[in-house]
């Protein structure tokens, strides 16, 4: 079956600039999540979603940073006014949403969004 | 503060080889701890996971250790292979109200020489 997509794969931007970073997860996953890898770093959770809601924002680093999943399924991750320190790899991950420790999170191929 | 650390960025084995990747955590809340692999311009795939409550778990060529008291885990690959080349994750679950919320360390590239 189809993985998590995420659209467009790469973005170049110019600073100041709002951007939209779509996510698709795998069809019947409730949770998705939100994270973002800058160079040289480790993943840096974003945002949890459960179904619509998100219970879990702890990790938007700034108020120029939100995110919206609609009908439990596609989620959009917008970035206002974008900075230079906004440039990474910002990864999608989907998992059943099931409580338990064989809840995989499976992960889309991420955006690359450069800010010049 | 970075929670989940991975020290050596980088590793380079011998085909049929052992490959041991680690990973050292400050956060004693950890329950649960995954181990994923990432290709370039692929999303990381889950590998291979352990809960605090075991030592040791084993999955074909893949085996995760363990040590809680020193809160250190580690990754063995036996044998090595060349498709095993790509960047090496371990990440951590605390549970409870974090459940989900992976927190990952910066990654080890491995290289596996034919």
């Amino acid at each position: 079956g189809a993985g998590v997509s995420q659209s467009p794969s790469n973005k170049v931007t110019e600073k100041g600039k709002d951007v939209e970073l779509r996510c698709d997860p795998i069809s019947g996953h409730t949770a998705l999540y939100w994270y973002r890898q800058s160079l040289g770093q480790g993943l840096e959770f974003l945002i949890y979603f459960q179904g619509n809601s998100a219970p879990d924002k702890s990790g938007l680093p700034s108020d120029r940073f939100s995110a919206e999943r609609t009908g439990g399924s596609v989620s959009t991750l917008t970035i206002q006014r974008t900075q230079q320190e906004d440039s990474a790899v910002y990864l999608c991950a989907s998992s059943l949403g099931e409580r338990g420790r064989t809840d995989t999170q499976y992960f889309g191929p991420g955006t690359r969004l450069t800010v010049l | 503060d970075q929670q989940v650390k991975q020290n050596s960025p980088s590793l380079s084995v011998q085909e049929g080889r052992i490959s041991i990747l680690n990973c050292d955590y400050t956060n004693s809340m950890f329950d649960y701890f995954l181990w994923y692999k990432k290709y370039p311009a692929e999303g990381p795939t889950f590998l291979i996971s352990i809960s605090s409550i075991k030592d040791k778990n084993e999955d074909g060529r893949f085996t995760v250790f363990l040590n809680k008291s020193a809160k250190h885990l580690s990754l063995h690959i036996v044998p090595s292979q060349p498709g095993d080349s790509a960047v090496y994750f371990c990440a951590a679950d605390a549970g409870g109200t974090s459940y989900g919320k992976l927190t990952f360390g910066q990654g080890t590239i491995l290289t596996v020489h034919p």
